[in-house]
């Protein structure tokens, strides 16, 4: 159980392109998704908290109209990055917070790369 | 400002050869602290939740303990499957993760 999904798996754009990012919860209902970046060799960094049916809380330095977050449906969010630069290229990792978990228990997801060329 | 520290960066291991990974922090408001393992261009892996100090928790080769101000994983007689980066994360209301160290356990 708490399998997450992410697709897909790797992107590679040009820049000033958008990009969609999309993370699923296949075996169980999210109301909190959340989106990390990791660059190589570093720590997973939160950037945004998102509630099903309501606005993405971003964390502090990120850019909200730089990534969109959408989180329609209770196993759905997707992650926008939009007029991509070489700069955002990264790993993006979403995860998941099954229902009635204690604190912030997480489950992950395998991960996008993002390569802007 | 919330800080998270993980020793040693990289360590490399005889497979049998046990040792532990160290998780410093310095948090306000922890509830609790996780233990997560990431292979290369994974993403995390949930290995273990401890919410008081004095608590261990056990999974096979890997062992989990908490104090007030830091948390060990022990790797006991570690295989080459078990290679991979060992992240602490402490929670206070969100994840904060340390960078990680890279296990390396060699035949």
């Amino acid at each position: 159980g708490a399998v997450v999904s992410q697709h897909p798996s790797r992107v590679i754009c040009k820049s000033g392109t958008s990009v969609k990012i999309e993370c699923r919860s296949l075996d169980f209902q999210a109301t909190t998704m959340f989106w990390y970046r990791q660059f190589p060799k570093q720590s997973l960094m939160l950037m945004a908290t998102s509630n099903e049916g309501s606005k993405a809380t971003y964390e502090q330095g990120v850019e909200k109209d730089k990534f969109l977050i959408n989180h329609a449906s209770l196993t759905l969010s997707t992650l926008t990055v939009t007029s991509a630069h070489p700069e955002d290229s990264s790993f993006y990792i979403c995860s998941a917070r099954p229902p009635g978990q204690g604190f912030n228990e997480q489950f992950f997801g395998p991960g996008t790369r993002l390569t802007v060329l | 400002e919330d800080q998270v520290t993980q020793s040693p960066e990289a360590l490399r291991l005889q497979e049998g050869e046990s040792s532990s990974l160290n998780c410093s922090y310095t948090v306000s408001g922890l509830r609790g602290l996780f233990w997560y393992r990431q292979d290369p261009g994974k993403g995390p892996e949930f290995l273990f939740t401890l919410y008081s100090a004095g608590e261990e928790k056990e999974k096979e080769r890997l062992k989990a303990t908490l104090t007030k101000k830091e948390s060990f994983l022990h790797i006991t007689a570690p295989k080459p499957e078990d290679s991979a980066t060992y992240l602490c994360a402490p929670d206070t209301d969100k994840l904060i993760f340390g960078t990680g160290t890279r296990l390396q356990v060699f035949p």
